[in-house]
This record gives C-alpha cells, sequence and structure tokens, in this order.
C-alpha cells in the first residue's frame, strides 16, 4: 500500500543546477500535485494535472515545469535552480470527481539551493 | 476570493486542554472543508472535513463547527494530548473541481 512516493528525500543543488523530483502514486487517481511548503507559508500550488497529458500552473509556476505522460507518474523538473527554490515539495493525489476529495500526499522532498 | 485565513499561526496548550484553531473563506461555492494534520517530516494526512449542510462534525477528540453565515469553520481539539502536537491545515474547495485552497497553516504543540 504504497500511495504517493516521493524521491529524492533529500538534495543539495548548486545555482543553476537543474534536477527532476519524481512522484509516482498507485492509487489510479486521477488528480495530480506540486505544492511547495516555506516556513509560515502553508501550501503554495505550483502545477497540477487532471490526467494523463494535461497540466496546468497553479499559483508559483515560475522556474519549474511538470509532464504527466502516465495516470501514475508526475515528475517536477527545476531548472537553473535559484535559492528561491529551497523549500520542501509535497506530491499529492486526489481520485477526483463526486465525493473523492481527500488528496494524498507524498512524505516531502526537502531541497537546498546553494 | 479564493484564499482561506487561518488564525492562529502557532498554538501553545496544555495537556487536557482544548485546542482551537479557526479558518475563515470568502469564496461561497465552496463546498468542502477538510482539516489536514502534518507531524514534522512527514506529508499532511486528511484528519476530518465537513460539508456545509451540518454545522458540526466529530470524531473522537476532534470536532469541526461550521458557521456558513459568517463563512468561518474551525476545529477544536478537546483533552489536547502531547501526540497532537503538529501542524495544522484548514483547506477549502470546491467538490468536482480539481483545485484545493488551503490555509498557512498552525503549529499545536501541546505541553505535559
Amino acid at each position: 500500500n504504497a500511495g504517493v512516493t516521493q524521491t529524492p528525500k533529500f538534495r543539495i543543488l548548486k545555482i543553476g543546477q537543474s534536477m527532476t523530483l519524481q512522484c509516482t502514486q498507485d492509487m489510479n487517481h486521477n488528480y495530480m500535485y506540486w505544492y511547495r511548503q516555506d516556513p509560515g507559508m502553508g501550501l503554495k500550488l505550483i502545477y497540477y494535472s487532471v490526467g494523463a497529458g494535461i497540466t496546468d500552473k497553479g499559483e508559483v509556476p515560475n522556474g519549474y515545469n511538470v509532464s504527466r505522460s502516465t495516470t501514475e507518474d508526475f515528475p517536477l523538473r527545476l531548472e537553473l535552480a535559484a535559492p528561491s527554490q529551497t523549500s520542501v515539495y509535497f506530491c499529492a493525489s486526489r481520485k477526483g470527481g463526486g465525493d473523492a476529495n481527500t488528496i494524498y500526499f507524498g512524505e516531502g522532498s526537502w531541497l537546498t539551493v546553494v | 476570493q479564493q484564499q482561506v485565513k487561518q488564525s492562529p499561526q502557532s498554538l501553545i496548550v496544555q495537556k487536557g486542554g482544548i485546542s482551537i484553531i479557526n479558518c475563515a473563506y470568502e469564496n461561497t461555492a465552496f463546498d468542502y472543508f477538510p482539516w489536514y494534520q502534518q507531524f514534522p517530516g512527514k506529508g499532511p494526512a486528511l484528519l476530518i472535513a465537513i460539508r456545509p449542510d451540518v454545522s458540526e462534525k466529530k470524531e473522537g477528540r476532534f470536532t469541526i463547527s461550521f458557521n456558513k453565515s459568517a463563512k468561518q469553520f474551525s476545529l477544536h481539539i478537546m483533552d489536547s494530548q502531547p501526540g497532537d502536537s503538529a501542524t495544522y491545515f484548514c483547506a477549502a474547495s470546491i467538490v468536482g473541481y480539481q483545485k484545493v485552497t488551503f490555509g498557512t497553516g498552525t503549529k499545536l504543540q501541546v505541553i505535559p
């Protein structure tokens, strides 16, 4: 019963480097999300997807890209990392439709840009 | 109009006391109001949720009170325990709609 799995758990990047945060879910959920969490700022939506091949921007998309080639996977790409991208990143998923409103979160990826 | 305002930002309660966290929203189209609990180093997890057709929902020591006319809802934790120490997020969404709006979180510390 894996749920939402994110990798890596921790990563240190140098300014200007790029990397991909991996996310996979095994619940056959339609909706997937990427959030970032900064102290005292709550959860900010970066990108979301309502199904394979469909993605859309959230509140804070600049500096990030996503793709959704399968129902299960929703990787987040950071291009040209900046110190402002130091944060905790959460991938999440939701069945969607009707009463399926519960969001299931991964355990988070701690990213530091130096 | 999409904001959900949460207060307080942090809260210290003695063991056995009542913890109260409040949220207010603007968008009257919201019809699903969950609370998520997050322990350090973990992702948030659903704690309890309410629909606007009821004014209160209770699950064990956790109760959501909902005031539709005031556009406010709150989480009450009765007989608070040290194991309840966590960050709590309120949220609001429209059923069937893809986006969820989260509050800024409340860090609760229950001291023995």
